[in-house]
């Protein structure tokens, strides 16, 4: 059981460049999040997907598309990277029905020249 | 979602209990207060919830005062890995379309 797993553990890209970010979480969980880490910041939600099929946006969805690809793997698109968006991209699922404990996935770290 | 206040810091000796305090005064009946801890660079990772009573779990305890309005949160027994950021988070099941909010947490420093 490895929980939530998130590829590329690292990643440098050149502005304007496109790449996407992978995560896949082995708990059978329905609902699964996007969140990105600025130094010395708190979390803030990129987009989400309650189940599979659905997505909705979240705080700061701007820059970035999302896809839930089936009840494992939800990824996150940066169609065009900006240095804004040098960050580091935690994947994280929910147990659900009857609590919010979000599990969380050990993270890809972005920088964007 | 209730807003959270946490101290900045706070350091422990290794072995010695580590008590740390949440305020949210403005909770709601039906939200609940959890933890979730970050050691450095990695992803944050839960640690307990509760809602009205005090819960214990392998990892540490939570106390919740009578009125709701703070918490405690009671690592029995830290050790250096305790080292992290640690935070407070009060949300109703379901609501605010399903994110937890991550304020800036309090940074425990667990020493020699």
């Amino acid at each position: 059981n490895a929980g939530v797993t998130q590829t590329p553990k690292f990643q440098v890209l050149k502005t304007g460049q496109s790449m996407t970010l992978q995560c896949a979480q082995d708990m059978n969980h329905n609902s699964m999040y996007w969140y990105r880490q600025d130094p010395g910041m708190g979390l803030r939600l990129i987009y989400y997907s309650a189940s599979e099929g659905t997505t909705d946006k979240g705080e700061v969805p701007n820059g970035y598309n999302v896809s839930r690809l089936n009840k494992r793997e939800f990824s996150l698109r940066l169609e065009s990277a900006a240095p804004s968006q040098t960050s580091v991209y935690f994947c994280a699922s929910r147990r659900g029905h009857t609590t919010d404990t979000q599990y969380f996935g050990p993270g890809t770290r972005l920088t964007v020249l | 979602d209730a807003k959270t206040t946490q101290p900045t810091s706070m350091d422990c000796a290794e072995g010695r209990a580590a008590n740390l305090p949440c305020n949210h005064s403005t909770i709601s009946g039906n939200e609940y207060v959890y933890w979730y801890r970050q050691i450095h660079s990695q992803g944050p990772q839960y640690i307990i919830h509760g809602l009205k009573n005090n819960e214990t779990n392998e990892m540490a305890s939570l106390i919740i005062t009578e009125d709701r309005k703070s918490s405690t949160l009671i690592l029995p027994h830290a050790t250096l890995r305790d080292t992290a950021v640690y935070y407070c988070i009060v949300k109703g099941y379901g609501g605010g379309g399903n994110k937890l909010t991550f304020g800036t947490g309090t940074q425990l420093k667990v020493e020699l």
